[in-house]
């Protein structure tokens, strides 16, 4: 069973424009990771947020976690047309992950 | 580095054929994993490997066999192949005493006919 689910499943804004994703859990979690993957390769990890943070940047990345409402949301700042590709996010227990199916985002020039 | 690689990259197979996917890591990791990726899903878990002659069942694990003979390789096997495992398959590996973050190779396409 797919452990998180990622809204929306597709999103496609202009370059420079922010780009929000958000990804809703289903069970306990040590962690939530958000990984990248363009278009036939294999996946990039982003970023990492333990389930005692809140929130947590990375350059142009911001994550955040509820785990009170079993949910995150991954913010991407200042897009780019290279960020086109899909997103996914990943809950983490006992050192293996569960994958949601996905946001495809599509950064217009 | 050359990270997680994975042999071969395309392969078509014919219904009831085997065979092996290999995946290599020079990263002396410890946990290796195998996963599935269907159009429209997420990666669902095949099996995975804590270590070197250890490995455990997934979320997907039926149809396939895994084997952990050394640190740096971890194969995956299809007995008899269906047209249900058509499917991309990633492999992975991580260190959790850093954290519990997965690297990935980039994928065998698996063509079941």
């Amino acid at each position: 069973s797919q452990q998180g689910e990622e809204d929306p499943q597709a999103l496609s804004i202009q370059e420079g424009e922010n780009a929000t994703m958000n990804c809703s859990y289903k069970t306990s979690i040590n962690n939530l990771q958000w990984y990248r993957q363009n278009s036939g390769r294999g996946l990039v990890h982003l970023i990492l947020i333990r389930s005692n943070e809140r929130e947590k940047h990375s350059g142009r990345l911001r994550v955040t976690l509820d785990t009170s409402k079993k949910s995150s949301s991954l913010l991407i700042t200042a897009s780019r047309a290279a960020d086109t590709a899909s997103y996914f996010c990943a809950g983490g227990s006992n050192y293996k992950l569960t994958f949601g199916k996905g946001t495809l985002l599509t950064v217009n020039p | 580095n050359a990270g997680v690689t994975q042999t071969p990259k395309f392969r078509v197979l014919k219904t009831g054929q085997s065979m092996t996917l290999l995946c290599a890591q020079d990263m002396n990791h410890e946990y290796m994993y195998w996963y599935r990726q269907d159009p429209g899903m997420g990666l669902r878990l095949i099996h995975y490997s804590v270590g070197e002659g250890t490995t455990a069942k997934g979320e997907v694990p039926d149809g396939y066999n895994v084997s952990r003979l050394k640190k740096q390789n971890f194969l995956l096997g299809l007995e008899s192949a269906a047209p249900s495992q058509t499917s991309v398959y990633f492999c992975a590996s991580s260190v959790p005493a850093v954290d519990e973050t997965q690297y990935f190779g980039p994928g065998t396409r698996l063509l079941v006919l």
